[in-house]
C-alpha cells in the first residue's frame, strides 16, 4: 500500500527529444505528488509537484500528468537537454498528516542521460 | 541562509569504527530526517524527527541512533561500522505545519560513507 515504482530505472534521450518517466502508486489516500532532481554530487531537489485536484501541471519544459483513476503519474521534459542529465525520483505522501504517515514515500529513481 | 550542512562530505571507516555524521538546518524547520542512497535502490528512511527531543525509526534504522536536542541539529551515529554502511547518506529537513506545509523536502549535498 505504501510502494511508488517508478520506471524506467535508466532513460537515453537525444538533446530536443522528449523524456518520459512514470510512477504507479497503490495508496488512493495520497495528496501530493513531488518529483526531486539530484545532480552528480548533489542532493535532490524538488522539481514540480502536483496535487490530485488537477490532472497536469507544467512549468518551462517540465510537466507532471497525473492519472488518479489509474494511480499513475508521469514527468514529461520536453526538448531535452544535456542539461536535464541528472537522476529523477518521484514521490507520494499525505501531505497534511503527521509522523510517519506524512513522510514522503520515494520510487527508486530514473538516471536520465541527454546525448548531444 | 545555508539551507542543510552536512559533514563530512568524505569519510572511509574501517570495520568496528564508530562516528557521527553532522546535519544542520538554519531553515526552523521542524521535521529532519536521514536517508541513505544506494545504486539502483532509491532513497531510503533511516530516522526522523519531528521536533527537539523526538525521534523514530524509518525503513532502515538498524546499525543507527540518532539525537534530536535542538531544532537546527539531527546528528547520526554510526556504531561498530559494516561494510553493508557503505553508502551516501543525506540528511533533509521539511516545515510540517498545519496551514504553512508546503510538503517540500530540502536537501544537504551528502556524506559519501566507506567502510572497510
Amino acid at each position: 500500500q505504501q510502494q511508488v515504482k517508478q520506471s524506467p530505472q535508466s532513460l537515453i534521450v537525444q538533446k530536443g527529444g522528449i523524456s518520459i518517466i512514470n510512477c504507479a502508486y497503490e495508496n488512493t489516500a495520497f495528496d501530493y505528488f513531488p518529483w526531486y532532481q539530484q545532480f552528480p554530487g548533489k542532493g535532490p531537489a524538488l522539481l514540480i509537484a502536483i496535487r490530485p485536484d488537477v490532472s497536469e501541471k507544467k512549468e518551462g519544459r517540465f510537466t507532471i500528468s497525473f492519472n488518479k483513476s489509474a494511480k499513475q503519474f508521469s514527468l514529461h521534459i520536453m526538448d531535452s537537454q544535456p542539461g536535464d542529465s541528472a537522476t529523477y525520483f518521484c514521490a507520494a505522501s499525505l501531505m497534511n498528516y503527521g509522523g510517519s504517515q506524512g513522510n514522503l514515500i520515494f520510487g527508486k529513481g530514473t538516471k536520465l542521460s541527454v546525448k548531444p | 541562509n545555508a539551507g542543510v550542512t552536512q559533514t563530512p562530505k568524505f569519510r572511509i571507516l574501517k570495520i568496528g569504527q564508530s562516528m557521527t555524521l553532522q546535519c544542520a538546518q538554519d531553515m526552523n524547520h521542524n521535521y529532519m530526517y536521514w536517508y541513505r542512497q544506494d545504486p539502483g535502490m532509491g532513497l531510503k528512511l533511516i530516522y526522523y524527527s519531528v521536533g527537539a527531543g523526538i525521534t523514530d525509526k524509518g525503513e532502515v534504522p538498524n546499525g543507527y541512533n540518532v539525537s534530536r536536542s535542538t531544532t537546527e541539529d539531527f546528528p547520526l551515529r554510526l556504531e561498530l561500522a559494516a561494510p553493508s554502511q557503505t553508502s551516501v547518506y543525506f540528511c533533509a529537513s521539511q516545515l510540517r505545519d498545519r496551514g504553512r506545509n508546503t510538503g517540500e523536502l530540502f536537501f544537504g549535498e551528502g556524506s559519501r560513507l566507506t567502510v572497510l
